[in-house]
């Protein structure tokens, strides 16, 4: 069985770009949600989706949107980056109303 | 809507000594409790978890918890730790019946000296 994995690991971007994060479930769950963690914070829920519709948005502005795809593989976009969107952004997959597996993340840094 | 405090941000401890990690959540509704795992460079995982019945709940890797409505308070304890316990722990709480959608404190740093 395959866990979460997520991609790239590390991505360094410049203030005002966008950037594309890639998230695949692990085999059978229909369910991924996104979280922002800054550095010494716990992570912050950004969104979930569920069968391809987006089913729960955290405190995050517009410029973070998603999408999942038709295999429940799921893209994770910011747009207009910001020195403060610099975190581990975290994936987990899940079945509805079931406890959530993580993936190891991927570093973003703006410089 | 729900919080997590963990009550200290830091706890240092000798290997083979036991250790108790703090988490006090706040909830107008009834709840579900985790406490989550991150050695570093890596993301979570799940140690154990509170839904319903038995309030002591035991987890991976020696861990249990002990859940106390009247003090709201989820904390975590293993009665002898190993170095390779070193890592950030995180409490976490969700509605129950919701989508279970967790809300995380800020991590304890466990710090195992040999």
């Amino acid at each position: 069985e395959t866990g979460v994995t997520q991609s790239p690991t590390h991505l360094i971007k410049t203030r005002g770009q966008q950037v594309t994060l890639r998230c695949s479930s692990q085999s059978g769950h229909n369910t991924v949600s996104w979280y922002q963690q800054a550095l010494g914070q716990g992570p912050q829920f950004i969104f979930q989706y569920y069968r391809e519709e987006e089913n729960g948005r955290g405190n995050f502005p517009p410029r973070f949107s998603g999408l999942q795809f038709p295999n429940y593989s799921s893209e994770l976009n910011v747009n207009a980056l910001e020195l403060d969107d610099s975190a581990l952004y975290l994936c987990a997959s899940s079945l509805p109303f079931y406890e959530q597996y993580f993936g190891p993340g991927t570093r973003l840094t703006v410089t | 809507a729900q919080s997590v405090t963990q009550l200290d941000s830091q706890v240092p401890v000798f290997e083979e000594a036991p250790v108790e990690l703090r988490c006090n959540y706040s909830s107008s509704v009834s709840v579900y409790l985790f406490w989550y795992v991150q050695y570093p460079n890596q993301g979570l995982q799940l140690l154990l978890k509170y839904l319903s019945g038995s309030t002591l709940v035991k987890g991976i890797n020696g861990f249990e918890a002990e859940f106390n409505k009247s003090q709201t308070s989820f904390h975590l304890r293993k009665p002898s730790v190993h170095i390779s316990d070193t890592a950030e722990y995180f409490c976490a709480v969700s509605a129950s019946g919701g989508s279970y959608i967790p809300t995380f404190g800020r991590g304890t740093s466990l710090i195992v000296h040999p």
